[in-house]
C-alpha cells in the first residue's frame, strides 16, 4: 500500500550513461515533483508536473527531462551522466494545494 | 525569490525536555504554506506539520507545535518530551498559493540525548 513508489532505490552506473528512475504514486494526486538532494543534504526542486503544465527549474541541466505517461507516473530521464549528478533524488506528489508525500528517494552513484 | 533559512544547523537536546528549531523566510506573497519536514536516517520525508498562511492559530500535532510569527516572517518548531526517535534533521519549507513546489531550507540536525 506504498503511497509514493520510486525504483530503484540505488543506482551505481559509469559517468556518460543515459538512466532512469521511476515513480508512481496511488494517491490520487494531481501534481508531482521531482527533487534533488546533495551531499550537504540540501533539496532543491527540479520538476513539478500536472496534467496541465510542467514547470522546469531553470537552473537544471536539459540533459534530465521528466516524462509523465498518465498522472500516476512521473519517471526522471538523465542522458549523459555527470559526476555531478550523484545525489539522492526524490519524488513527490500532492493534490492541489494539499501537503506532498515523498517516496523514499533514489541514491545515484556515479562512477 | 522565496527564500528559506534555519539558521540553526544542529541542535541537541536531553530525552523527555523542549527543543525549538528556528525557521525564517522571505517572501512577497500573501498567500502561502509552511512545513516542517523530518528526514531520519533512513532518508525518508515524513511530513511534521503544516501551517497555513492565512490561520493566525498556530498548528499542533501531538508533541509538535508551531510558532507562526506572519509580521516577523518566522516560523518556528516546538517539540515537546522529545524522543529518541525524534533524532533526524529537520527541514523548514515554503511553499506559495499558486506555485506548488517546496523551497526548503538548509536543515537542522537534531540529536536526542539519553
Amino acid at each position: 500500500d506504498t503511497a509514493v513508489s520510486q525504483t530503484p532505490k540505488y543506482l551505481v552506473t559509469q559517468m556518460g550513461n543515459d538512466k532512469s528512475i521511476k515513480c508512481e504514486q496511488n494517491l490520487g494526486h494531481d501534481t508531482m515533483y521531482w527533487y534533488k538532494q546533495d551531499s550537504k543534504k540540501f533539496l532543491k526542486i527540479m520538476f513539478s508536473y500536472n496534467n496541465k503544465e510542467l514547470i522546469i527549474n531553470e537552473t537544471v541541466p536539459n540533459r534530465f527531462s521528466p516524462k509523465s505517461p498518465d498522472k500516476a507516473h512521473l519517471n526522471l530521464h538523465i542522458n549523459s551522466l555527470e559526476l555531478g549528478d550523484s545525489a539522492v533524488y526524490f519524488c513527490a506528489s500532492s493534490y492541489e494545494l494539499g501537503p506532498q508525500h515523498f517516496g523514499d528517494g533514489t541514491r545515484l552513484s556515479i562512477l | 525569490a522565496q527564500t528559506v533559512t534555519q539558521s540553526q544547523p544542529e541542535m541537541s537536546v536531553q530525552e523527555a525536555e523542549t527543543v525549538t528549531l528556528s525557521c525564517t523566510y522571505d517572501t512577497s506573497e500573501s498567500d502561502y504554506y509552511l512545513f516542517w519536514y523530518k528526514q531520519p536516517p533512513s532518508r525518508q520525508m515524513i511530513l511534521v506539520i503544516r501551517q497555513e498562511a492565512y490561520k493566525q492559530q498556530n498548528a499542533t500535532e501531538n508533541r509538535f507545535s508551531v510558532n507562526f510569527q506572519k509580521a516577523a516572517k518566522s516560523f518556528s518548531l516546538k517539540i515537546s518530551d522529545s524522543q529518541l526517535g525524534d533524532a533526524a534533521m529537520y527541514f523548514c519549507a515554503y511553499s506559495s498559493g499558486s506555485a506548488r513546489q517546496l523551497t526548503f531550507g538548509s536543515g537542522t540536525q537534531l540529536t536526542v540525548l539519553p
